[in-house]
This record gives C-alpha cells, sequence and structure tokens, in this order.
C-alpha cells in the first residue's frame, strides 16, 4: 500500500523560499508509470495544481509558477521536495503530494496534506 | 487559456435524493476513446478522495451510487440516493496536457 507523507515547515516569511517534502513508503518513486505532483489548497478556495516531477526527473509547472517553482526526486531517500521561492501571502495553503498514473492521469494517492502560512 | 466550470456552486439536497453537478471544459479531454476527465470527494481536514476517472469509470471501493457521465467538453457526477456522509466539496480534473481542476461544487443535506 503506497502511502505519502508531506513535511516542513508550517511558517514561512513573505519573499523567502517555502521547501516542502514527501516522503513515499510502499513503492518506488523510481518506478515507472506514475507523476508525483503537488496540488495546494488556500483557505476558502478551491484546489491548485502547482506541478510535477516523474522518475526520469523530467518536470512540469503551473504556468502562472513556473518562474518561482522547483520539484525534485531523491531516490536514496524515495522522496519528493517542492521549493517555491519568493512566497507571498497568497501562497499560504495546505499543500498535498499526489500520485497520478499515467495510463488514468487521476490522482489516486494522496498525502494527508501540511499547512503553510506565509506570514513575517 | 483553458477554463473549467462547475454548476452549481453548491446544492442543497435531501437525503434519499439525487445529486446532480456539472463540469464543463472550455477544450475537449476525449483522445482517442478515453475522456481523461476525474471527479474527486473533498471532505474538511481530509485530503481528496478519487471516485471516478476516465468521466465514467469507478475508483474501486467507491459506492455504486457514484457515477459520471459525459464526454468531450461537457461532464456530470450524479450521486443516487444521498447519504449524509456524501456531505462534501466535489471537484472535476480534467487533462490535457497537464492537469486542471475545476472550482468546486459544496454539497449539503436539505
Amino acid at each position: 500500500q503506497v502511502q505519502l507523507q508531506e513535511s516542513g515547515p508550517g511558517l514561512v516569511k513573505p519573499s523567502q523560499t517555502l521547501s516542502l517534502t514527501c516522503t513515499v513508503s510502499g513503492g518506488s518513486i523510481s518506478s515507472g508509470n506514475y507523476y508525483w505532483s503537488w496540488v495546494r489548497l488556500p483557505a476558502g478556495k478551491g484546489l491548485e495544481w502547482v506541478g510535477r516531477v516523474y522518475s526520469t526527473g523530467y518536470t512540469n509547472f503551473k504556468s502562472s509558477l513556473k518562474s518561482r517553482v522547483t520539484i525534485s526526486l531523491d531516490t536514496s531517500k524515495n522522496q519528493v521536495s517542492l521549493k517555491l521561492n519568493s512566497v507571498t501571502a497568497a501562497d499560504s495553503a495546505v499543500y498535498f503530494c499526489a500520485r497520478s498514473s499515467m495510463k488514468t492521469y487521476a490522482f489516486d494517492i494522496w498525502g494527508q496534506g501540511t499547512v503553510v502560512t506565509v506570514s513575517s | 487559456d483553458i477554463v473549467v466550470t462547475q454548476s452549481p456552486d453548491s446544492l442543497a439536497v435531501s437525503l434519499g435524493e439525487r445529486a446532480t453537478i456539472n463540469c464543463k471544459s472550455s477544450q475537449s479531454v476525449l483522445n482517442g476513446n478515453k475522456n481523461y476527465l476525474a471527479w474527486y470527494q473533498q471532505k474538511p481536514g481530509q485530503p481528496p478522495n478519487l471516485l471516478i476517472y476516465w468521466a465514467s469509470t469507478r475508483e474501486s471501493g467507491v459506492p455504486d451510487r457514484f457515477s459520471g457521465s459525459g464526454s468531450g467538453t461537457d461532464f456530470t457526477l450524479t450521486i443516487n440516493s444521498l447519504q449524509a456522509e456524501d456531505v462534501a466539496v466535489y471537484y472535476c480534473q480534467p487533462y490535457y496536457t497537464t492537469p486542471l481542476f475545476g472550482p468546486g461544487t459544496r454539497v449539503e443535506i436539505k
């Protein structure tokens, strides 16, 4: 049973870099056929896809965030990381990591999410 | 830009009655013979839960009162015989070359 667990600071200062890690258990991120994504849920708003990484390290990002986002794999730790720089209050949200199949492109496994607040 | 809309924004349905949620995409998600459109249920404090993929295929373990239909740009999620545990926000997620989520529809009990 594949499980995802997000971790990272819950408070980030404006203009600094948000850094989160998703630890994957029960399966390898190096195996093909899956994308590993970050999705966020701002308070009072809807879900927003941030970006994804494939097992090869290939990445895609939401166009409006592309200049600020990095997503990478650490295969030795079986982790997926997210870095979002130059954050503002608008980046405050619950951040989820999620797996999607290259067969269905649907997100079938999600982490529980981690709350990030951007504030001085 | 691709635009995804859901209607209604919210709806209140009596227990045991039917709830219908619509999702419309400005671009077709039909590729080959598959419509790349998924539906999710999200309850407060929980991650989203995949209900439907390929527009109409129910994920394993999802009750059969949930069904999806539609093709191309117009899709529907139907919840037959609404239960109290179905109170949630429902999102559609079309897939083009990258994922995109609809704005969500809140379902409540009347």
